[in-house]
């Protein structure tokens, strides 16, 4: 059964705090995925990452930067958090395409952010 | 321009009942592929369905189907028989095979069930 974790699934932070949001995932995918959820917006991609320390910047990465040292683990990193940060927080994997079949993206359950 | 589009940010249908939700979708690639997910309210999103731009039949998983028109670049996904559990936000997404590691996504349609 395939598996994307979150550290958290809820989470209260102050303005200014260095936030981590951690997800593995457990199915030697290449690609990984950031993306923030808000109402009447969908998702919205903050970074992704195709392999071992490689990045590349989504639609709406200021504020943001990321973190993937191993295959399995991309972390997203809010150097100063402050309140428009309040969001849903989604991590995915998926495999890199191949053949005439595109896979689908792996979600892990999100996080709640709070910034106070 | 947008990649996907969902105009319906609210539906409502009644149990029992068949529901269509829209999906447009813009892209020059000629490979791709077109993805739905549910996203109960507990937050996590569940891959429902996969259509393949070059898949000769609309695809079909349980009550779940796609209504595939290639020319009119749209896949409306079709709820069939719909069941209380049904009620949840549904994201429309499209994987292209040119810029194959992004996924664009919607911006959601909330289905209510009503009993």
């Amino acid at each position: 059964d395939v598996k994307v974790t979150q550290s958290s699934r809820y989470l209260v932070k102050r303005t200014g705090e260095k936030v981590f949001l951690e997800c593995v995932q457990d199915m030697d995918h290449e690609n990984m995925f950031w993306y923030r959820q808000d109402p009447g917006l969908g998702l919205r991609l903050i970074y992704f990452s195709y392999d071992v320390k490689m990045k590349e910047k989504g639609d709406i990465p200021e504020g943001y930067s990321v973190s993937r040292e191993k295959k399995e683990r991309f972390s997203l990193i809010l150097e100063s958090a402050s309140t428009n940060q309040t969001s849903m927080y989604l991590c995915a994997s998926s495999t890199s395409t191949g053949g005439e079949s595109l896979e689908t993206q792996y979600f892990g359950p999100g996080t709640r952010l709070l910034v106070l | 321009a947008q990649k996907i589009t969902q105009t319906q940010p609210g539906m409502f249908v009644q149990e029992k009942e068949a529901v269509t939700l829209d999906c447009t979708y813009d892209t020059s690639d000629p490979s791709y592929g077109l993805f739905w997910y549910k996203q109960p309210s507990s937050g996590e999103m569940i891959f429902l369905i996969y259509q393949g731009s070059y898949d000769q039949q609309n695809a079909t998983e349980g009550r779940y189907s796609l209504n595939f028109q290639k020319a009119r670049k749209s896949a409306n996904l079709v709820i069939s028989a719909s069941q209380l559990g049904d009620s949840a936000m549904y994201f429309c997404a499209m994987r292209e095979t040119n810029t194959g590691n992004q996924f664009y996504f919607g911006t959601g349609t909330s289905l209510t069930v009503i009993p």
